[in-house]
């Protein structure tokens, strides 16, 4: 079946830094690819989308680029700020009808000041 | 943009009792919603599918009969853990499409 991998923090970087996570997929047909932001104590924010290959997803300074060849939606973002601190989970949507998201098993960041 | 409501936001009930957790669609309809669970740092676990006007889809291993899912409208579906006990403790997310995914903001739930 889908499944989505991404790499397991926690993560701490230091303010300013470059940020990857990275996100691999394995699906059936042609998925489309999110990142979502999860705030303590909240729900799912999503962050960023792409559709199709080599669409890239941008919000907020967060980029991700959909790269069929090597499956994968990995997340960056040249400059981290201590609100970037949250957890961010890379998901997949097959596409066929009203069918829940796959989600990985999510990253904490933690930036610190 | 699509919003959706999840209430309570947190709830503390006693063993043996039962919580609803109700989900609204706030400005579209939505079909189908998901209902989540999430331990501490965790992903999420899917726990069901719930489609307006018919019965749930429940995961494997999720007992229909302890969480029971209702979706009466097309703008809500509930969620009600009944006969609550300690390890029912957890976070509960719900999700509702339309052109997306769009999620609550969970409800803490935590039975004493």
């Amino acid at each position: 079946g889908d499944s989505v991998t991404q790499m397991e923090g926690p993560v701490t970087l230091s303010e300013e830094a470059f940020l990857t996570i990275n996100c691999t997929y394995t699906a059936t047909g042609y998925p489309s690819l999110f990142w979502y932001v999860q705030y303590p104590g909240e729900g799912l924010q999503l962050l960023l989308k792409a559709t199709k290959a080599d669409d890239k997803g941008s919000n907020k300074g967060f980029e991700a680029t959909y790269r069929k060849e090597t499956t994968s939606f990995h997340l960056e973002k040249g400059s981290v700020q201590v609100s970037d601190s949250a957890v961010y989970f890379c998901a997949l949507s097959p596409n066929s009808g009203n069918t829940p998201l796959v989600f990985g098993k999510g990253t904490r960041l933690s930036v610190i000041a | 943009g699509a919003v959706v409501s999840q209430h309570p936001s947190w709830v503390i009930c006693k063993s043996g009792t039962s919580v609803k957790i109700e989900c609204r669609s706030l400005d579209f309809q939505a079909t189908t919603m998901f209902w989540y669970r999430q331990f501490p740092k965790q992903s999420l676990m899917l726990m069901a599918t719930s489609n307006e006007g018919s019965k749930a889809t429940y995961e494997q291993g999720v007992e229909k009969d302890k969480f029971l899912i209702n979706h009466a409208s097309l703008t809500l579906s509930t969620l009600t853990v009944t006969s609550a006990h300690p390890e029912d403790s957890s976070f509960y997310i719900c999700s509702a499409t339309d052109y997306g995914y769009t999620f609550g903001s969970g409800t803490r739930l935590t039975v004493v």
